[in-house]
């Protein structure tokens, strides 16, 4: 089974803060995505990665990088968090560069934000 | 911008009835999935339908596909409680990238 892991379930930051959310996928898997989760906004794309050190902006990137130094981790950063970032941040992974197949997510990080 | 749109937006029904939620999209396709998520975690992927494709199933689950009309359904047959979650379609929308849909929540009933 693919596990994909993120390194906090909870996580409440101060505004200003700078934030690292870490995700690890163990199968091998070529692209890796984050995701904000918002109530009824549904899930939109912060960031994917189809490499190693390769990223690309999804429909939000504004306020947050991203880091992709190996294959297996991909890191969210939020360089001086607001309290608008206080989200549900989903993570997940997919097997081949240019295909849109299936994806598998972690279980979550919920970010507050004060 | 959103691709996939659930519809309804929230579904109650009994045990052992069946579910119905609609997927509806804008532009071509490759494929569409469904995702399940319980509430807090997640998402779960249930069922992949190809562009090529009109109906699959999965133990329980039936998926359509009507691209003329640029639709999906999923049914659910004789549902349990636990298969109480929030439910969404995704769309291609090329290059690797996915559009969720803002998703249909599912109570079960006892």
């Amino acid at each position: 089974d693919v596990k994909v892991t993120q390194s906090s379930r909870y996580l409440v930051k101060r505004t200003g803060e700078k934030v690292f959310l870490e995700c690890v996928q163990d199968m091998d898997h070529e692209n890796m995505f984050w995701y904000r989760q918002d109530p009824g906004l549904g899930l939109r794309l912060i960031y994917f990665s189809y490499d190693v050190k390769m990223k690309e902006k999804g429909d939000i990137p504004e306020g947050y990088s991203v880091s992709r130094e190996k294959k297996e981790r991909f890191s969210l950063i939020l360089e001086s968090a607001s309290t608008n970032q206080t989200s549900m941040y989903l993570c997940a992974s997919s097997l081949f560069r240019g295909s849109t197949d299936t994806q598998y997510f972690g279980p979550g990080t919920r970010l507050t934000v004060l | 911008s959103q691709q996939g749109e659930e519809d309804p937006q929230a579904l109650s029904i009994q045990e052992g009835e069946n579910a119905t939620m609609n997927c509806s999209y804008k532009t071509s396709i490759n494929n569409l999935q469904w995702y399940r998520q319980n509430s807090g975690r997640g998402l779960v992927h249930l069922i992949l339908i190809r562009s090529n494709e009109r109906e699959k199933h999965s133990g329980r689950l039936r998926v359509t596909l009507d691209t003329s009309k640029k639709s999906s359904s999923l049914l659910i047959t004789a549902s349990r409680a636990a298969d109480t979650a929030s439910y969404f379609c995704a769309t291609d929308k090329g290059a690797q990238k996915l559009v969720f849909g803002q998703g249909t929540r599912l109570t079960i009933n006892p």
